[in-house]
């Protein structure tokens, strides 16, 4: 089983709320990923998260605040947003490539985020 | 720093055409490359990916990349376009150094015309 799982599929927040992303597989993977996607523009990376540990951090605003309880779930939590940050909010979850082996970045479906 | 260029936001081809989306990359020290395919309202799949040995990579759905060294280059083929091809595709790369970050192109639109 190669899938990534994310909820909601859509999302509509007002700029005051408070709300979250989730993400989780079951393959094992020990690092999982967020990714934002613009409309007509390629993925950007925001976290990285290594065996539970926040590992790479793309300067993102702390408007989104990741965190990962478990080595199997990825949460995405989101408070005081601007309409800018509307976007397709992609989970990807691979084996950390240490030693020879480069592993696949396998990615979820996607969160539709509206900022109104 | 890394960068990767696709030649052509938007490619269409005839169904049973050759299909060909160029990738262009500049690194110091060849990078690992992939391509994905991502279909309207979905995820991104992985197609192919060059890491090392055999330069010409073979992927899913008949699509196959050959990485040039000496071009810089990672082109994405299939000899014969199917309608269920027309999605957007992006060429990336990663670090050899253990970083996981991968670094997007701008992406290729395909469409097919029956």
């Amino acid at each position: 089983d190669t899938e990534v799982t994310q909820t909601p599929k859509h999302l509509v927040m007002g700029m005051t709320n408070k709300k979250s992303l989730k993400c989780e597989q079951h393959m094992g993977h020990r690092a999982m990923y967020w990714y934002k996607q613009k409309a007509k523009k390629p993925p950007e990376l925001m976290f990285v998260y290594s065996y539970e540990k926040l590992s790479i951090n793309e300067s993102v605003p702390s408007r989104f605040s990741p965190e990962c309880p478990n080595s199997s779930l990825l949460n995405l939590h989101l408070h005081a947003l601007q309409p800018e940050d509307s976007a397709l909010y992609l989970c990807a979850s691979s084996q950390p490539p240490w030693g020879p082996n480069l592993e696949t970045q396998y990615f979820g479906p996607g969160t539709r985020l509206l900022v109104l | 720093a890394q960068s990767v260029t696709q030649l052509g936001s938007h490619v269409s081809v005839s169904e049973g055409a050759l299909v060909l989306l160029r990738c262009n990359y500049s690194s110091s020290v060849p990078p690992y490359l992939f391509w994905y395919v991502q279909y309207p309202n979905q995820g991104l799949q992985l197609l192919l990916k060059y890491t090392t040995g055999a330069t010409l990579v073979k992927g899913i759905n008949g699509f196959e990349a050959e990485f040039k060294k000496s071009e810089t280059s990672f082109h994405l083929t299939k000899p014969s376009a199917h309608m269920s091809d027309a999605a957007e595709y992006f060429c990336a790369v990663m670090t050899r150094e253990g970083a996981q970050k991968l670094v997007f192109g701008q992406g290729t639109r395909l469409t097919i015309n029956p």
